[in-house]
């Protein structure tokens, strides 16, 4: 049971330009969200964070926005870089005991910045 | 500060063998998890450790099993593979596990069975 979903698989963008990675799930419960962008033969590394309690959260050239009525959450990426260019997971974790150390991650999508 | 190390980052087994991975987090983290990764299935919790206890399960047969160390470093076992445990393994540890803190990773180790 895919509790998040990315139903992207690939976005090719060009240099310069803004990225937007999207993020659904299914589960309520969810009330903490992560991305993270993974290289080949590397582990996944974070990039940022958000909590339902928010609707946006900003670190540099990244901003993730949380829609909860729509279950809903993307990640925009302003400018895209070459360097850029990888996998992004979305993660999502409930409150309580249950999900300790527990995320469930999107099946990722491979970005392509091209010059 | 040294990020979560795991070892060994190659393994080729073959059928029904056993293999431990093991997992040293990053100092001052407490909480490790485990997660297998695959082109089919993405990434899959397995389990978490904190303080030596194991705090909760995924969805895995019992041939999958872990441990945490009084210094917080983890193994994880699988015994009597099969073909279909190939897969990348991944560690990820944070400060105490809770549900609003980031977890970091570990490089993997892809577990490669014949």
């Amino acid at each position: 049971d895919q509790q998040v979903k990315q139903n992207s698989p690939s976005l090719s963008v060009q240099e310069g330009r803004i990225s937007i990675l999207n993020c659904d799930y299914t589960n309520s419960m969810f009330d903490y969200f992560l991305w993270y962008k993974k290289y080949p033969a590397e582990g996944p590394t974070f990039l940022i964070s958000i909590s339902s309690i928010k609707d946006k959260n900003e670190d540099g050239r990244f901003t993730v926005f949380l829609n909860k009525s729509a279950k809903h959450l993307s990640l925009h990426i302003v400018p895209s870089q070459p360097g850029d260019s990888a996998v992004y997971f979305c993660a999502a974790s409930a409150g309580g005991t249950d999900s300790w150390g527990k995320f469930q991650f999107g099946a990722g999508t491979q970005v392509v910045v091209t010059p | 500060k040294a990020g979560v190390t795991q070892t060994p980052r190659y393994l080729i087994k073959t059928r029904g063998q056993q293999v431990t991975l093991s997992c040293s987090p990053i100092s001052g983290h407490r909480s490790v998890s485990w997660y297998q990764q695959t082109p089919g299935q993405g990434l899959q919790f397995l389990f978490e450790y904190f303080s030596e206890t194991q705090r909760n399960k995924g969805n895995f047969p019992g041939r999958f099993s872990g441990r945490q160390f009084s210094n917080s470093r983890s193994e994880m076992n699988v015994s009597t593979l099969e073909l279909g445990d190939s897969a990348l393994y991944l560690c990820a540890s944070s400060w105490t596990g809770g549900t609003s803190y980031e977890q970091f990773f570990g490089p993997g180790t892809r577990l490669t069975v014949l």
